[in-house]
């Protein structure tokens, strides 16, 4: 049972490179999120999607981008990484409107 | 706006029952949510309640949820060490479709005193 997986799971990046996180769940579900996890901030919506083809920005989009091409993959881009982009991120998916979102095991991102 | 409250810590003692406050400010909020975060992993939905009801109660689970006062409770009876984990109140507005998911308080840490 894959579920939602998030790659990498680890990764140090130096400031102004990119990276993209890469999503896939198996679930067949039309929404996909993004999130970041930071101390004493909870979690923060960066970037969703409804379906294949198509995202919205969340509480926190800047300096990302994502990508929705296949409905089984979403992706998230970091064209040009800051160190307050050090964080964890979760990858979520759900049915349509539902609050049952499924999550990843999250990515761990340091930017120096 | 959605703001959604809890406090960062509670510390109890196992087999005592451990009860997690959240509060929140939008009172079209359709569901409520509570779920589980266990070290290096990702959140796990436990339970949710829907707006209409008072109370929901899943096993060693209970829900209560005070619109009036828009304060949502999750007792945990019998706690176990296994328990020990962050758990994460959430509202959701379906209005528009709610495709934006959920907004999440900031956790609350579970800690297990042997």
């Amino acid at each position: 049972n894959a579920g939602v997986t998030q790659t990498p799971k680890f990764r140090v990046l130096k400031t102004g490179q990119s990276m993209t996180l890469l999503c896939a769940q198996d679930m067949n579900h039309e929404y996909m999120y993004w999130y970041r996890q930071d101390p004493g901030m909870g979690l923060r919506l960066i970037h969703y999607s409804v379906g294949e083809g198509t995202t919205a920005k969340g509480e926190v989009p800047d300096g990302y981008n994502v990508s929705r091409l296949k409905k089984q993959n979403f992706l998230l881009g970091l064209e040009s990484a800051a160190p307050s982009q050090t964080s964890v991120y979760f990858c979520a998916s759900s049915p349509p409107n539902t609050g049952e979102l499924f999550f990843g095991e999250g990515s761990r991102l340091t930017v120096l | 706006g959605e703001d959604v409250e809890q406090s960062l810590f509670l510390s109890v003692r196992e087999g005592d029952s451990s009860v997690i406050n959240c509060t929140y400010t939008d009172s079209s909020s359709t569901y409520l949510y509570w779920y589980k975060q266990e070290p290096g992993a990702g959140l796990q939905l436990l339970t949710y309640i829907f707006s209409n009801m008072d109370m929901k109660q899943d096993q060693r689970l209970t829900v209560l949820l005070n619109k009036k006062d828009k304060h949502l409770s999750l007792r945990i009876a019998d706690t176990q060490t296994g328990d020990s984990a962050i758990y994460f109140c959430a509202e959701a507005m379906y209005s528009g479709g709610g495709a934006d998911g959920l907004t999440f308080g900031k956790g609350t840490h579970l800690i297990i005193q042997p």
